[in-house]
């Protein structure tokens, strides 16, 4: 019973460039969390989906960012023209439901150059 | 604001000791608190989730305890094991309890030595 799957996990990219990170819930899972650990720093909520729907996207920033929960395939958590703030590590957690107990993947640690 | 503060920063112990982590909070309306443990480079791993009427939950040889009232919350670690080693991590859910909504603490970095 696999558990969330994310990749790939550790991505560099230069200045100006795309970073894609995908995120595969784990089985039996419709709801799919983003969040952004910075080092020394908690873990940022950034965007909350369910299959083919952003639910909140509260904490993500309004510019360059953007996710997706496709009907079929990973989330995705796409990043824009990448600057070296963005460098960080990005974890996705999946639930069964909105208040249930939440099951983090292994992260996908950006580095910008 | 929510907030959610951990004491100490960090900690170091000898294996086989006893250890306890604080927790307290701002988070309003309270739902849930949960603990999780994340090794380094690793994501975190749910260790217990408390509601609002419950005062003890203990998972192995970890105990968290709550006071709703005093809004803290504490871990306890019971004859530490080196794999012990790790950040835990005090979350805190606000509102309705929804997974959107919780607040994360910045962590209490334990280290377990022989």
């Amino acid at each position: 019973n696999a558990g969330v799957m994310q990749n790939p996990r550790h991505l560099v990219r230069r200045r100006g460039q795309e970073a894609r990170l995908r995120c595969s819930p784990m089985k039996g899972h419709s709801h799919v969390y983003w969040y952004r650990q910075l080092p020394e720093e908690g873990l940022k909520f950034m965007v909350y989906l369910q299959k083919e729907n952003i639910i909140d996207e509260s904490g993500m920033p309004k510019e360059r960012f953007s996710a997706e929960f496709p009907k079929e395939g990973p989330s995705i958590l796409r990043i824009q023209q990448v600057v070296r703030g963005d460098s960080a590590a990005y974890f996705c957690a999946s639930s069964r439901l909105n208040t249930g107990e939440l099951f983090f993947g292994e992260g996908s640690r950006l580095t910008v150059l | 604001k929510n907030q959610v503060e951990q004491s100490p920063q960090s900690l170091i112990i000898l294996e086989g000791k006893n250890c306890t982590l604080q927790c307290n909070y701002t988070v309003s309306p309270f739902s849930n608190l949960r603990w999780y443990k994340q090794d380094t480079g690793r994501g975190p791993v749910s260790l217990t989730i408390m509601t609002f009427s419950e005062n003890t939950k203990s998972n192995g040889r970890y105990t968290a305890t709550l006071d709703a009232d005093t809004k803290q919350s504490s871990l306890h670690i019971t004859a530490s094991q080196l794999s012990d080693s790790a950040s835990y991590i005090c979350v805190v859910s606000a509102g309705t309890g929804t997974a959107s909504k919780l607040t994360f603490g910045t962590g209490t970095r334990l280290q377990v030595t022989l």
